[in-house]
């Protein structure tokens, strides 16, 4: 089945801070989603983007489909953004694997201190 | 619709012993997917409705777990003779089928934190 990487798998932030977390997968997707999972285990949705640019406030994400990667723009971190970043994706159904089931990477854990 | 909903957030049961989870999907969705979530993992995928037909079971999911979702609403998730082993957050999904067979953003719940002592 298709496969997911993150990298870093953990980053350690000061307030105010940018960074930059790299999803990477190993076949054509037909959907992408980034996610913040919060200390209570709840995953948030961040982004829906299988391709192209979006922007949410600080966040921002890209996905460049061709190249199977995708990058989530932290920008002006606070400390309210630690916890652990996932990017899930859902496979096209040439490449093997199945189109409605996200496979998740094991994530990116954010520390933000003050 | 506030979103989807998980029914107990947290569950302590001894070795042995049955559980049962409970989620109630977005109202207009079609797809029901069952995650499992263990300590510095990503989610995995245990299960998948689409409506009230049970279309996919992972590999994860060994003889002593069932799921259901009847009338394609809400669904369970049992959980026979636990063992230390289950212990594990358990999330539940939902989205839409679109025309094409894939789906749309899945939303998830707050989750079931199951410990078995």
């Amino acid at each position: 089945g298709i496969q997911v990487e993150q990298s870093p798998p953990d980053l350690i932030l000061q307030e105010g801070a940018n960074s930059t977390l790299r999803c990477n997968f190993s076949d054509s997707v037909n959907n992408l989603q980034w996610f913040h999972q919060n200390p209570w285990g709840q995953l948030i949705n961040l982004f829906y983007i299988p391709s192209g640019t979006k922007q949410n406030g600080r966040l921002s994400a890209t996905t460049v489909a061709t190249e199977r990667y995708s990058l989530l723009y932290i920008s002006s971190s606070q400390t309210t953004d630690s916890g652990v970043y996932f990017c899930a994706v859902t496979a096209r159904p040439n490449s093997g694997g199945s189109n409605y089931k996200l496979t998740f990477g094991k994530g990116t854990l954010l520390t933000v201190n003050p | 619709d506030t979103g989807v909903s998980q029914d107990p957030r947290h569950k302590i049961t001894k070795r042995g012993q049955n559980v049962t989870f409970r989620c109630d999907p977005i109202s207009e969705h079609n797809r029901l997917y069952w995650y499992r979530q263990t300590l510095g993992q990503g989610p995995e995928f245990l299960t998948y409705f689409q409506n009230e037909a049970q279309l996919e079971k992972s590999r994860l999911l060994s003889d002593r777990f069932s799921a259901e979702r009847p009338k394609g609403s809400f669904s369970t998730l049992e959980i026979q003779r636990t063992e230390q082993g289950d212990s594990a957050m358990y999330l539940c999904a939902s989205s839409l089928r679109t025309g094409t067979g894939s789906s749309t953003e899945a939303f998830f719940g707050q989750g079931t934190r199951l410990t078995v002592v």
